[in-house]
């Protein structure tokens, strides 16, 4: 069965540093995600990705997160420089289509990258 | 106001017994999807179930069903003859129409007691 997969699945940075999650979505999938889960809390969206482009934000994907889609097969998440409070577990998501047809629009996660800011 | 709420912070139950998860949403889009997520403590999410606001019928998958009632706006996760392995955080979430983001509750965990 096909899987979101992520890497690396643990990552330990200093406070400042830059850091880059990577994701490799479901092949057939056209949509991307990236969500966070603080340790002990609920899981919060950040940012969708369509056609190369971002396509809905929330508050918390500001000016130091950053995503692409470097090539055919990847979709990274950048944090240009990291906070304690950036520490959590980050997920990636895939679907085949958008919010526009909820009934086939199962997000699929992957396993988690855990981010432990220093 | 909080979209999705799961009251139950944690449940135990004995094996082989059924476990009802109580989920309410709060939307006022008529086109939306709920779903089930399991989080086992490796920390992956792991899709179990989804309904979709329009669907007539209850949406089964295996052991899970989703016991949805909209007019209550519940859309409670029934697990038959639990298993050792179905200890886990359980995440209730929805998708409102033309939303990309999935919003999700606090999760309830559950201890399947052998």
């Amino acid at each position: 069965e096909p899987e979101v997969t992520q890497t690396p699945s643990h990552q330990v940075t200093q406070m400042g540093q830059e850091v880059i999650l990577r994701c490799v979505p479901i092949s057939n999938h056209l949509y991307f995600y990236w969500y966070r889960q603080i340790l002990g809390q609920k899981v919060e969206f950040l940012v969708s990705f369509y056609n190369n482009e971002i396509s809905e934000k929330s508050e918390i994907f500001d000016d130091q997160f950053s995503v692409e889609r470097p090539d055919g097969s990847n979709f990274t998440l950048k944090i240009r420089s990291t906070k304690l409070e950036d520490s959590a577990m980050y997920f990636c998501a895939s679907s085949e289509s958008d919010g526009d047809r909820v009934e086939a629009d199962t997000q699929y996660f992957g396993p988690g990258t855990r981010l432990t800011v220093l | 106001a909080q979209k999705i709420t799961q009251t139950q912070p944690g449940m135990f139950v004995q094996e082989k017994e059924a476990v009802t998860l109580d989920c309410t949403y709060d939307t006022s889009d008529p086109s939306y999807g709920l779903f089930w997520y399991k989080q086992p403590s490796s920390g992956e999410m792991i899709f179990l179930i989804y309904q979709g606001s329009y669907d007539q019928q209850n949406a089964t998958e295996g052991r899970y069903s989703l016991n949805f009632q909209k007019a209550r706006k519940s859309a409670n996760l029934v697990i038959s003859a639990s298993q050792l392995g179905d200890s886990a955080m359980y995440f209730c979430a929805m998708r409102e129409g033309g939303d990309d983001k999935i919003i999700f509750g606090k999760g309830t965990r559950l201890h399947i007691l052998p």
